[in-house]
């Protein structure tokens, strides 16, 4: 049982540069949701989606995309990346019914440069 | 807009009890607080959560006051692996989705 799987683990960008961050999960979960951490702060909400085809905005979703395609797969997708962006993100999904909780993958550590 | 208020840290002793506040004091009848950690850059851990009643498992209890405006997870008997930043949750419903935010957290640290 894999649960949430991200990758990658770890990826250095320059400033300008595109890439995907890749989110699986294996639970059948419709909820999916992206993260972004910074140094010594908590958890924000960049995206979210409930179901393949339904994605919405979290509190800090300027300068990302995302795309539900499938209910495995939940991209995060930068554009033209800043060193503001620069942070570790997660990857979680969750159930439809009310009450039960959130499974996190292990992180993408990202660096703009 | 944040959902929960917590110290941004906390002392406590080996072997004693660790007592985590939040205040949470415009929450809705139909949310549900949750609790979460986070050891070190991991992706957080789920604790407990709770609607009205007092909930206990193998890792915590959580005692919600009858107003509801505030919550406290005990963790019983503190270990030093128990050092993390805690996050108490109030689970927003918005018009399409669940949407989980995090706010800062409570950072704890088990002194031996």
């Amino acid at each position: 049982n894999a649960g949430v799987t991200q990758t990658p683990k770890f990826r250095i960008l320059k400033i300008g540069q595109s890439m995907t961050l890749q989110c699986a999960q294996d639970m059948n979960h419709n909820y999916m949701y992206w993260y972004r951490q910074d140094p010594g702060m908590g958890l924000k909400l960049i995206y979210y989606s409930v179901g393949a085809g339904i994605t919405d905005k979290g509190e800090v979703p300027n300068g990302y995309n995302v795309s539900r395609s499938t209910t495995e797969d939940f991209p995060l997708r930068l554009e033209l990346a800043a060193p503001s962006q620069t942070s570790v993100y997660f990857c979680a999904s969750k159930a439809d019914m009310l009450g039960t909780e959130a499974f996190f993958g292990q992180g993408t550590r990202l660096t703009v440069v | 807009d944040a959902k929960t208020t917590q110290p941004p840290s906390m002392d406590c002793a080996e072997g004693r009890a660790a007592n985590l506040p939040c205040n949470h004091s415009t929450i809705s009848g139909n949310e549900y607080v949750y609790w979460y950690r986070q050891i070190h850059s991991q992706g957080p851990q789920y604790i407990i959560h709770g609607l009205k009643n007092n909930e206990t498992n193998e890792m915590a209890s959580l005692i919600i006051t009858e107003d509801r405006k505030s919550s406290t997870l005990i963790l019983p008997h503190a270990t030093l692996r128990d050092t993390a930043v805690y996050y108490c949750i109030v689970r927003v419903a918005a018009n399409t989705g669940n949407q989980f935010y995090f706010g800062t957290g409570t950072s704890l640290t088990v002194i031996p």
